[in-house]
């Protein structure tokens, strides 16, 4: 079984630049979630999808970010326009149902670098 | 609001010590915790977890032990190997319809020396 895939895993942009994250998740899993951790800091929920429907975006830090999951399968998340504190590591997950019974899967993150 | 404070690092240890992470947690109602760990290159894993006060997550050697009275969730392993070398998160997860939502310490980088 495929894990969670992320591409880029590393993109180095110009503040002000658009840059799109890409999250397959694994075949099957309704709920897609993405975190984000900032340089020395905590990893922190960003938002949560139930098959293409936005159940939870309580963690997006604005306006310029915005995420979509067309169909339910994949999911992108673009920043636009950049910051220089939109820097970090963004990870995705997924799960086959909700609650704590059933683990979150994670991806291997995309390195984002606003410079 | 939950969070999470776990041990700062780095950490380095030698092949067969001893390995305490600290993990500490303030949440409402009685969520689950966790330990994530990742490897260089590769996604976060879930390592152990616990779901209720006196619950001992174990796996790969590793245990926790869900301590409600002292609010902690501290990492152990009797005697870590090379390949153990890794971050290490402590997590929890929400309370009710929000237990989904995993809050995470800042990570514990491990290292390991033969």
């Amino acid at each position: 079984e495929a894990g969670v895939t992320q591409f880029p895993s590393h993109s180095v942009i110009e503040k002000g630049q658009t840059v799109t994250l890409r999250c397959d998740p694994i075949s099957g899993h309704d709920n897609l979630y993405w975190y984000r951790r900032v340089m020395g800091k905590e990893i922190k929920f960003l938002l949560h999808f139930v098959k293409e429907s936005k159940q939870d975006e309580s963690g997006m830090p604005n306006n310029r970010f915005l995420a979509e999951r067309t169909g339910g399968t994949y999911s992108t998340l673009k920043v636009q326009p950049a910051e220089l504190e939109d820097s970090g590591v963004y990870f995705c997950a997924s799960s086959q149902n909700l609650g704590t019974a059933y683990e979150q899967y994670f991806g291997p993150g995309t390195r984002l670098t606003v410079t | 609001g939950n969070s999470v404070t776990q041990m700062e690092g780095p950490v380095t240890l030698s092949e067969e010590a001893f390995l305490t992470i600290n993990c500490t947690y303030t949440a409402t109602g009685y969520p689950s915790l966790f330990w994530y760990v990742q490897y260089p290159g590769e996604g976060l894993q879930l390592l152990l977890k616990a779901t209720k006060a006196d619950d001992k997550g174990s796996n790969k050697g590793f245990e926790a032990t869900y301590r409600k009275e002292t609010t902690s969730f501290h990492l152990e392993k009797g005697s870590v190997q090379v390949s153990d070398s890794a971050v290490y998160f402590c997590a929890l997860g929400g309370s009710g319809g929000s237990n989904y939502k995993l809050t995470f310490g800042k990570g514990t980088l491990l290292t390991v020396n033969p």
